[in-house]
């Protein structure tokens, strides 16, 4: 267990529809980073974010969006839902922003859009 | 452009055997993570190592950094079921958040 919840962990909706996904990082983690893992993309960084201060983003497209609340949980929300976002969608904490980098990743939350 | 790049993708061997597991790029890294991710779960952190030329041993796995920190390896010795998964490299870039960059990752299957 690495002590990063998300949840859900299972999401079926509809093209067109929007989502929100939730994590709650490690204990004393202010920084969450948001990935997307596909089937022929790999693992992709999507954004993160540092006690509540948005910090990096990656390709993370205009209809998603993400943002920390001051317990230090995060949401990503997903809108106008198309088939291609199907995907796992995982959430990753870490102490500090920067530094070696080491992140603990929750278990996912596996997105079918239909 | 993958900035990481894995090989094999696919490694198919007998209980026993031992296996190198390769993670290369261009680009210099201020760390590289090996994770193993197992079906419908996160990766799982298994080492991260920092300085070029440095070698960490975790029982029967063994990882290093190459010496300007553009390449990594994962050797496993006496491959056992139990190692069958994703195992997956990511790189940290010297300048950034910690945001890492993931290679495509190799799948292990290990038969007894």
């Amino acid at each position: 267990d690495s002590g990063v919840t998300q949840t859900p962990k299972h999401l079926i909706t509809a093209t067109g529809q929007r989502v929100t996904l939730r994590c709650s990082p490690r204990s004393g983690d202010l920084s969450v980073y948001w990935y997307q893992q596909s089937l022929d993309q790999g693992l992709q960084f999507l954004i993160q974010y540092y006690n509540g201060e948005e910090r990096a983003k990656g390709n993370i497209l205009e209809r998603f969006s993400a943002q920390q609340f001051p317990d230090l949980h995060s949401e990503l929300n997903l809108s106008s839902l198309e088939l291609g976002d199907s995907a796992l969608y995982f959430c990753a904490s870490s102490v500090i922003t920067g530094g070696i980098g080491e992140a603990f990743f929750g278990q996912g939350t596996r997105l079918t859009v239909v | 452009t993958q900035l990481l790049e894995q090989s094999p993708q696919f490694l198919s061997i007998q209980e026993g055997e031992n296996l190198t597991v390769y993670c290369n790029s261009s680009s210099v890294f201020s760390s590289l993570q090996w994770y193993r991710q197992e079906p419908g779960e996160g990766p799982v952190l298994l080492v991260t190592v920092v300085t070029g030329g440095e070698v960490k041993k975790l029982k029967r796995l063994t990882f290093q950094f190459g010496d300007a920190r553009k390449d990594s390896s994962l050797h496993i010795t006496a491959a056992q079921p139990g190692d069958t998964g994703l195992y997956l490299c990511a790189g940290a870039r010297v300048s950034n958040t910690g945001k890492l960059i993931f290679g495509q990752g190799t799948t292990l299957q290990v038969k007894p």
